[in-house]
């Protein structure tokens, strides 16, 4: 089935350790976009990428970093994590540009820091 | 004020009521407006999809914009146990320039 993979699904980690979550789409989607979700503030925006080769800040980039060396593959990366990070990460893209039109979400990625 | 205010809930309703959901909103300029289900455990899809004012209909699903009272609705007809899920609305100023913007949800069960 078409659509988005994330990995890990969960993953529990140490604080201080550098983690990586990685993303692939196989729909040939332009843009990317990672998401945090938290009990009480909502889907948060972290990092997005508008084509492979480009990635801009969202609302809450601190402590992550991204890359889009092409079109299907958008990992996340949190260099030395923090208690703080512990969320429920989502993948996205959607078809045109930023934003145009429906965000395809994939299933998300479970981490703690302990 | 946040740029979008929606009712966390949870709303508890019988199988076969309808339902309505609401997100209130800041930015005179929204002019996109969406619906996400999520169900638990798995990541939002899209709903629902307008653009500007007016109503879309969807089997049992109606979208409603006001702009004039900066209000957006969601009604679930004949609502089933399957309807259970967390209900997101999200809108943009533009398409393809600026984020969109989330609600924090709106946790809904419908009880057979």
């Amino acid at each position: 089935i078409a659509g988005i993979t994330q990995a890990p699904t969960s993953q529990i980690l140490a604080a201080g350790r550098r983690m990586t979550l990685r993303c692939t789409q196989d729909m040939r989607h332009n843009a990317m976009y990672w998401y945090r979700q938290d009990l009480g503030l909502g889907l948060r925006l972290i990092h997005y990428s508008n084509t492979a080769g480009t990635t801009g800040k969202g609302e809450v980039p601190d402590g992550y970093s991204v890359s889009r060396a092409n079109t299907d593959d958008f990992p996340l990366t949190l260099a030395s994590a923090v208690p703080s990070q512990t969320s429920v990460y989502f993948c996205a893209s959607s078809p045109g540009g930023f934003n145009t039109g429906e965000l395809f979400f994939g299933e998300g990625s479970r981490l703690t820091v302990l | 004020q946040k740029e979008v205010e929606q009712d966390p809930g949870p709303l508890s309703v019988p199988e076969g009521a309808i339902v309505s959901l609401n997100c209130t909103y800041s930015n005179s300029a929204f002019q996109y407006f969406m619906w996400y289900r999520q169900y638990s455990r798995k990541g939002p899809e899209l709903l629902m999809y307008t653009y500007s004012s007016g109503n879309k209909e969807d089997g049992r699903f109606t979208a409603q914009v006001d702009k004039s009272s900066k209000y957006i609705s969601l009604f679930i007809r004949d609502s089933q146990p399957s309807d259970s899920a967390t209900y997101l609305c999200a809108m943009s100023r533009d398409s393809g320039n600026t984020p969109l913007v989330f609600g924090k949800g709106t946790r809904l069960s419908v009880i057979a």
